[in-house]
């Protein structure tokens, strides 16, 4: 199906684990972005990508690695878990010339 | 630095119209956007404004004054369905990598 996807949609995990949260999308895109939503701070930007290859930090990356080898893909990787990482991440992505930001289902994590 | 304020909370009557504000400080700015979010669901894409003015799309409508780095969003014709949290966004200049900044949200509540 086209669209974007995200995968798992639904993780537990403990402290200290690495956690990888998994983004794709059909269109081709070249911006892709990872956000986490958490009460009282609405949508936070933690890496976004431009194209393949090409990453960068957004508000919140401490604690969170990405990478883009593929431009349908752009994986979040948590090194190690903590509780503060519990939050619901939402990826997203948008055409060079597009004004919109299509936003996948989102991963609900809960770090114990 | 950076700001964007909307209400927290509002609360309107079924077949009324409502509207909700947004007001913003950036450094810089090259559009902003409204998005609608139902509960345990992704953000969905309503509204870009990027000069000043209002841009009407059926039931809803969005203004932009630049000068006073305002908005709003209108709501005409109040469903249930309306019932959501809506999101102000605005895009710095730089546009190039399509990053938005997202105020908390407004959670309309619409009642019968």
């Amino acid at each position: 199906d086209a669209g974007i996807t995200q995968s798992p949609r639904y993780k537990i995990t403990e402290t200290g684990r690495q956690v990888t949260l998994m983004c794709h999308q059909t269109w081709s895109h070249s911006y892709m972005f990872w956000y986490r939503q958490d009460l009282g701070h609405g949508l936070r930007l933690i890496y976004y990508s431009a194209a393949a290859d090409i990453t960068d930090k957004g508000e919140v990356p401490d604690g969170y690695v990405v990478s883009r080898s593929k431009t349908e893909n752009f994986p979040l990787t948590l090194e190690s878990a903590t509780r503060s990482q519990t939050s619901v991440y939402f990826c997203a992505s948008s055409g060079t010339s597009s004004n919109e930001q299509f936003f996948g289902p989102g991963t609900r994590l809960t770090v114990l | 630095g950076q700001n964007i304020d909307q209400p927290t909370e509002m609360t309107a009557t079924e077949g009324a119209i409502v509207q909700i504000n947004c007001t913003y400080q950036t450094s810089g700015f090259n559009g902003l956007f409204w998005y609608q979010q139902h509960a345990g669901e992704a953000p969905t894409f309503l509204s870009y404004n990027v000069l000043d003015g209002l841009e009407e799309k059926g039931r809803f409508s969005s203004f932009l004054s630049r000068s006073k780095g305002y908005s709003y969003l209108l709501l005409k014709e109040l469903q249930m369905k309306d019932s959501a949290s809506y999101l102000c966004a605005v895009r710095g200049y730089g546009g190039a990598t399509n990053k938005l900044i997202f105020g908390t949200g407004t959670l309309l509540a619409v009642q019968p």
